[in-house]
C-alpha cells in the first residue's frame, strides 16, 4: 500500500462546478503539499498545510490530522483548472517528500 | 529571479553513455533534490541536498550521482545511461528541507530517453 493515496485518480468536470480532490496518508506528517502539474509539465506548488485550512483564490485545502486525510478543493471551477493535482507528505523526520500519484482533472467548457 | 533552471529540456542518449542534467537556483535556497516521474508512479526522489558539500540518498539512487559544490547548483550525473532511466527528471529547492515545512519549488522538467 502506497504511503500517499489520491482519489480519484482522474475527474472531469463541467466548468462552475465545485470540485474535491482527497488525499490519505499512512505515517505521521509535520508537513503536506499540494502541488498543481500543467499539462505543459511545470510544477508549481499551491499549498503547504500542517494544519486547519487555507484559502487561496478559489482554492481551498484542509487537512485532518487525527484522520490523516487532506481535501483539495476548486469552487467554480474553469478549464484553466484542468491539471494533474499531487499531493506530497513530509514525515516526522528527515527531509524527504513521499508524493501521491496524482488526480488528473479535466474541466470542460 | 530566474528560480530553479535546468538543462537541457530534452536529452536522447544510447545506452551505456553518460551525461551530466543540470540544476541551478538564485534563491539561496539550503534544501535542493532531484525525482524523477515515470508514467503511473508519484514522483520519486533520487537524490537530495541539505547544503553546500552534504548530499544523500533518496528513495531510487542507484545509477545517478551528485554532488554540492555550491549553494546554487545542483547537478545530477547519470554514470551509464540504461533504458530504465528512460523518465522526466525535476530539480527542486526549498527554503527549509528539514520536516519539508518549505514551498517547493520545481524546475521546467528535463526529458530524458535512453535507447
Amino acid at each position: 500500500k502506497n504511503e500517499v493515496e489520491q482519489s480519484p485518480q482522474n475527474l472531469t468536470a463541467q466548468e462552475g462546478e465545485f470540485i474535491t480532490i482527497n488525499c490519505s496518508y499512512s505515517v505521521g506528517i509535520s508537513a503536506l503539499h499540494w502541488l498543481q502539474q500543467h499539462p505543459g509539465g511545470g510544477i508549481v506548488s499551491l499549498f503547504m498545510l500542517s494544519s486547519g485550512k487555507k484559502k487561496h483564490g478559489r482554492l481551498i485545502a484542509t487537512i485532518n490530522i487525527q484522520e490523516k486525510h487532506s481535501s483539495l478543493h476548486i469552487t467554480a471551477s474553469h478549464p484553466r483548472d484542468s491539471a494533474v493535482y499531487i499531493c506530497a507528505v513530509g514525515g516526522t523526520s528527515g527531509s524527504r517528500l513521499t508524493f501521491g500519484e496524482g488526480t488528473q482533472l479535466t474541466v470542460n467548457p | 529571479n530566474a528560480g530553479v533552471t535546468q538543462t537541457p529540456k530534452f536529452q536522447v542518449l544510447k545506452t551505456g553513455q553518460s551525461m551530466t542534467l543540470q540544476c541551478a537556483q538564485d534563491m539561496n535556497h539550503e534544501y535542493m533534490s532531484w525525482y524523477r516521474q515515470d508514467p503511473g508512479m508519484g514522483l520519486r526522489l533520487i537524490h537530495y541536498s541539505v547544503g553546500a558539500g552534504i548530499t544523500d540518498q533518496g528513495e531510487v539512487p542507484n545509477g545517478y550521482n551528485v554532488s554540492r559544490s555550491t549553494t546554487e547548483d545542483f547537478p545530477l550525473r547519470l554514470l551509464s545511461a540504461a533504458p530504465s532511466q528512460t523518465s522526466v527528471y525535476f530539480c527542486a529547492s526549498s527554503r527549509q528541507g528539514a520536516n519539508n515545512r518549505g514551498e517547493q519549488f520545481f524546475g521546467p522538467g528535463t526529458r530524458l530517453t535512453v535507447l
